[in-house]
């Protein structure tokens, strides 16, 4: 029972590489999403996805891509990797996507990507 | 945009004391969830509730929604609970908002 797989656990960039961020669930969630978490702030949402070919916004989307081509993976890509982009970034899934039940399960977390940009 | 609150920041406690980690957020909700960041990094869901009381071992978390305000508990503290303790709480199309963590450090 794998849950939610992220790879790679570390990335080192040089600003203005691009790469790509994975994330593959078991789980058959409906719901998954990207958040970074940055020292003295809390995780923030940069982009999520209700199912299979439909993604959306979060707070700190700029930057960043996403595509929801299967109900099992959503990568996140980095177009030209910045020093400001230096995280560490989780992807989560969730059981339910309607818009008043989105947060009502518990969510399952990635055990996360250390991404540093010089 | 939902503001969440978390206190305190940071707590250092002796084994066995009792534990109280407070969350409290500024627009209503629909669900609260708790969830425990380990010294690896890595962040496990505890509690997902959005009324009343939920219990799990020696884990007790409450919310009271007329005050916008959520309570975890450790009965029993023991050094393997020291982590990050993070609330998060959701409810609209702009995802969940995060706290910005507890850091609970329990000394044997």
């Amino acid at each position: 029972n794998a849950g939610v797989t992220q790879t790679p656990k570390f990335q080192v960039l040089k600003t203005g590489q691009s790469m790509t961020l994975q994330c593959a669930q078991d789980m058959n969630h409906e719901y998954m999403s990207w958040y970074r978490q940055d020292p003295g702030m809390g995780l923030r949402l940069i982009h999520y996805s209700v199912g299979a070919g439909i993604t959306d916004q979060g707070e700190v989307p700029n930057g960043y891509n996403v595509s929801r081509s299967t109900t099992e993976d959503f990568p996140l890509r980095l177009l030209s990797a910045a020093p400001s982009q230096t995280s560490v970034y989780f992807c989560a899934s969730s059981r339910n996507s309607g818009t008043a039940f989105r947060y009502n399960s518990p969510l399952h977390f990635g055990n996360g990507t250390r991404l540093t940009v010089t | 945009k939902n503001e969440v609150e978390q206190s305190p920041q940071n707590l250092t406690a002796q084994e066995g004391e009792f534990i109280t980690i407070n969350c409290s957020y500024s627009v209503g909700i629909s669900a609260l969830h708790w969830l425990q960041q380990h010294p690896g990094g890595g962040i496990v869901s505890l509690f997902m509730l959005s009324s009343g009381k939920k219990k799990h071992g020696r884990l007790i978390a409450t919310i009271n929604i007329q005050e916008k305000h959520s309570s975890l508990h450790i009965t029993a503290s023991h050094p393997r609970d020291s982590a990050v303790y993070i609330c998060a709480v959701g409810g609209g199309a702009d995802g969940l908002t995060f706290g910005k963590g507890t850091h609970l450090i329990i000394q044997p």
